[in-house]
């Protein structure tokens, strides 16, 4: 069965300052990966996923994030982070049809400094 | 707006009691997840149906059951509560299954008492 790893429960960074957060996975083939965003108070919210080609993922809001398969990691980045970026992330690994186990991560918390 | 809806926003009851939380999907989504998110236990998946049938069973207590209709809403039934049952209770819609994206409801605070 795969699982997810989010290594930092609560990341504090300055606003300005580039963002990077961290998810491992393990799985025994290529995984579908996705990054999703919990602002207080409100439901999920895809920020964006890999599903195969480009390893360098661009989404909303001005995250990207980049699949190393080498490493097992899709770490979440941001140049420079917004007040207004301060929420819950979740990484999250789907598997193909048919093997239907769905294994979010810990969540990372996000909080913004002035 | 993610085109998920859920009903009913929030729910206060009392040990013991039974809650109905309702979800209707995407237009034109198959799958229905749910999940409960605590303080304590984070983001928990439950179930899952695909087009009226069970699909993937996670961390659902006995107490607790689920459906899918042929309209593809979906119901969680929650019964016997206790007072650890308080969490918020989300829905997820996606095309498919598996891989798909997942689309996230607005989902529903249960209280306990």
């Amino acid at each position: 069965a795969q699982s997810v790893t989010q290594p930092d429960i609560h990341i504090t960074v300055s606003e300005g300052a580039s963002l990077e957060l961290r998810c491992n996975y393990s799985y025994g083939a290529t995984p579908y990966l996705f990054w999703y965003v919990q602002s207080p108070g409100q439901g999920l919210q895809l920020l964006l996923k890999y599903f195969s080609g480009d390893t360098l993922v661009q989404g909303i809001k001005g995250f990207e994030a980049e699949f190393k398969r080498s490493q097992s990691s899709f770490n979440l980045r941001k140049p420079s982070v917004h007040w207004s970026d301060a929420a819950e992330y979740f990484c999250d690994v789907g598997v193909n049809f048919g093997n239907e186990k769905l294994t979010f991560g810990t969540g990372t918390r996000l909080t913004i400094i002035p | 707006d993610s085109g998920v809806t859920q009903t009913p926003k929030h729910l206060i009851t009392a040990t013991g009691q039974r809650v109905t939380l309702r979800c209707s999907p995407r237009s034109g989504d198959l799958s229905v997840y749910w999940y409960q998110q605590s303080l304590d236990q984070g983001l928990q998946f439950l179930i899952q149906y695909y087009n009226g049938e069970e699909r993937a069973k996670g961390n659902i207590l006995e107490r607790f059951s689920a459906q899918q209709f042929p309209d593809l809403h979906s119901e969680l039934n929650l019964s016997s509560l206790e007072l650890g049952d308080s969490a918020l209770y989300f829905c997820a819609s996606s095309v498919r299954s598996g891989g798909d994206t997942q689309y996230f409801g607005p989902g529903t605070r249960l209280t306990v008492l």
